[in-house]
């Protein structure tokens, strides 16, 4: 079945720099892949996704990036602020097939 | 629009113990999915419901663990006897259709004495 891996599990930014988290998937029919963010007793909120017939796709200060080739996909948040602090996850999937996670990656933005 | 609802928040119990926690998902949501995060991982899916019907339970540890959605909208899971190992938060997600995406509750967080 499907694998995910996240790097890195842990990252701090001072405010206004740019974090990338990036991701892996094994299985190359996998077609979908978004990207929630979690806050502390909250569930994951979807923030961003990208489809395979889609390299890049951007929404204000958050991009996304596609390699299928290389099978891995990355989470690009620009000018980084405080409330940007949160568990990061990725996942992906095919078809009707359940939606596999990473296993996140706490990011830390500092003030 | 209201998100996916979940109740209740936390809760407590000792081993051997049975649980139930409940979803509303969003209105319209014909997708309804269980999930359990343990602490420090991203969530696994327990159990996929398409209108009241399952469609993957392939990974719900069935000699504890039971779901339902009869009507098609809200959903029940039930564990019982719960195991220490069940420690988790439980989130419900729904989607539109299985190829849309899935929007989560705030979870159920289950502790086991």
């Amino acid at each position: 079945g499907e694998n995910v891996e996240q790097h890195p599990s842990t990252l701090s930014v001072q405010e206004g720099d740019s974090a990338v988290i990036k991701c892996t998937y094994s299985d190359s029919a996998s077609n979908y892949f978004p990207w929630y963010k979690q806050e502390l007793g909250k569930g994951p909120q979807l923030i961003i996704d990208i489809r395979s017939n889609v390299g890049e796709k951007k929404d204000q200060r958050i991009a996304v990036t596609l390699n299928k080739t290389a099978k891995h996909f990355s989470l690009h948040i620009t000018e980084t602020q405080p409330e940007d602090s949160a568990v990061y996850f990725c996942a992906a999937k095919k078809g009707n097939t359940p939606l596999v996670f990473g296993k996140g990656t706490r990011l830390s933005v500092i003030a | 629009e209201a998100g996916v609802a979940q109740s209740p928040r936390y809760k407590i119990i000792e081993k051997r113990q049975s649980v139930a926690f409940w979803c509303n998902p969003i209105s319209g949501h014909a997708t309804l999915y269980w999930y359990q995060q343990i602490l420090g991982q991203g969530p696994k899916l327990l159990i996929q419901f398409q209108n009241n019907g399952v469609v993957d339970d392939s990974q719900l540890p069935k000699d504890r663990f039971s779901a339902e959605r009869l009507k098609g909208v809200d959903s029940t899971l039930k564990i019982q006897p719960a195991k220490l190992e069940d420690s988790a938060v439980y989130l419900c997600a729904s989607s539109l259709n299985p190829n849309q995406p899935q929007h989560f509750g705030d979870g159920t967080r289950l502790s086991i004495l």
